[in-house]
């Protein structure tokens, strides 16, 4: 099946540095979404991305989505305390249909942000 | 308003009971998914539903049953609980393929 490699696995930075983590797939998604996970809440969505080589911005946060569709990055700048938390990818791809919009997340990043 | 909801939020339960999380979403959205959280954080797609019809079953035990009576919501039952079942569970909810989907606050699954 598929599998997304992400990478870093945790990440302890200062505030006010920048902050960069990408996933790598084995095959091709046609979505790649970015959510952040607070302790004891649910994936909340930061950045959609729905082209190869599409490049988004959402406040602080950048994203892109790999022109081989099989990888994609997200950004952080001048971090903040409030960045805490775990940072999944997430690619949707068509399997041949079946799939209907099933997600595959990667392993997390767990990133520390110290004042 | 909350986009996806889910009750309960904790659910602590002795092995070989039966029990329901309830999901309901006010999105608009077709299709909704459950999505299990393992206790290393990795989440993997359970079900979908589009419009109250099975569309995803993956690999899942037979004791979980989804159930869809409209396309607002979908509960999950869990039949003959074990140790292992023990987890978060997510309801996401979207429009489908290629659309960005949307995850209710999660409820934490405790089998003793």
């Amino acid at each position: 099946g598929q599998q997304l490699n992400q990478s870093p696995q945790s990440m302890f930075i200062q505030e006010g540095e920048d902050v960069s983590m990408n996933c790598t797939s084995s095959s091709i998604f046609n979505t790649w979404l970015w959510y952040k996970q607070d302790p004891g809440e649910g994936p909340v969505l930061l950045i959609a991305l729905y082209k190869a080589g599409e490049l988004t911005s959402n406040g602080r946060l950048t994203a892109q989505f790999g022109i081989t569709r099989k990888d994609s990055f997200l950004n952080i700048s001048a971090s903040i305390p409030s960045d805490v938390g775990i940072y999944f990818c997430a690619g949707q791809g068509n399997a041949g249909g079946t799939s209907y919009g099933k997600l595959t997340f990667g392993q997390g990043t767990i990133l520390t942000v110290h004042p | 308003d909350t986009a996806v909801s889910q009750t309960p939020k904790y659910l602590v339960t002795q092995m070989g009971n039966d029990k329901s999380i309830k999901c309901e979403q006010n999105l608009g959205h077709d299709t909704m998914y459950w999505y299990k959280q393992d206790s290393k954080k990795f989440l993997k797609i359970m079900f979908s539903y589009n419009n109250k019809e099975l569309i995803i079953n993956e690999t899942v035990p037979n004791r979980f049953s989804p159930k869809s009576p409209d396309k607002a919501h979908l509960n999950l039952h869990i039949n003959s609980l074990e140790l292992g079942d023990s987890a978060v569970y997510f309801c996401a909810s979207g429009q489908g393929v290629g659309y960005e989907q949307y995850f209710g606050p999660g409820t934490r699954l405790t089998v003793t």
